[in-house]
């Protein structure tokens, strides 16, 4: 069964921490994502790679870097985290035939920033 | 990419079909139907997409009008565990806009004993 792995499911941090997210899939796809998602905003995109240390921003990147060393493996990473950055934040990959192709997410990881 | 309307709720029982209606009136001719859901807690889920033809797979069908402008989407034996929330997209399938899924507020499907 394909799979989408996010390293944590909740995760606590204080105002100020560098929060790290991981995100790793065992598709060999080249595409991956991280998403934020809150309530009344739908799923906004942040970071996306085409490729291993390739990385475009999305529509909500301030804040937020991104890190794809290894081809299964997309790290997101809040330096300074703050409360705003409260939220679920998901991965997802494709393959390289985008156009068509469906996303695979994971299952997310609540953050919240005190 | 195209706005969907989805009616925001919806109840089916328990091994009958769930019929959920989506309305895309502005889609054009490049773009595709995507439909996905997510269970409470847990990260979206892809079901199905078509460009004008009917699909289906193990999931679900895909019924698409012939003017394109509206859609439903078609669980044959609902069960419980397909309580979610149901969204339909709209989006022109190439790299240029990859991953770009807008989510609207969806159809939250309540499958009831």
């Amino acid at each position: 069964d394909v799979k989408v792995t996010q390293s944590s499911r909740y995760l606590v941090k204080r105002t100020g921490e560098k929060v790290f997210l991981e995100c790793v899939q065992d598709m060999d796809h080249e595409n991956m994502f991280w998403y934020r998602q809150d309530p009344g905003l739908g799923l906004r995109l942040i970071y996306f790679s085409y490729d291993v240390k390739m990385k475009e921003k999305g529509d909500i990147p301030e804040g937020y870097s991104v890190s794809r060393e290894k081809k299964e493996r997309f790290s997101l990473i809040l330096e300074s985290a703050s409360t705003n950055q409260t939220s679920m934040y998901l991965c997802a990959s494709t393959s390289g035939s985008m156009g068509t192709g469906e996303l695979f997410f994971g299952e997310g990881s609540r953050l919240t920033v005190l | 990419d195209a706005k969907t309307t989805q009616p925001p709720s919806m109840d089916c029982a328990e091994g009958r079909a769930a019929n959920l209606p989506c309305n895309h009136s502005t889609i054009s001719g490049n773009e595709y139907v995507y439909w996905y859901r997510q269970i409470h807690s847990q990260g979206p889920q892809y079901i199905i997409h078509g460009l004008k033809n009917n699909e289906t797979n193990e999931m679900a069908s895909l019924i698409i009008t012939e003017d394109r402008k509206s859609s439903t989407l078609i669980l044959p034996h609902a069960t419980l565990r397909d309580t979610a929330v149901y969204y339909c997209i709209v989006r022109v399938a190439s790299s240029s806009n990859t991953g770009k899924l807008i989510f609207g507020q969806g159809t939250t499907l309540q499958v009831k004993p």
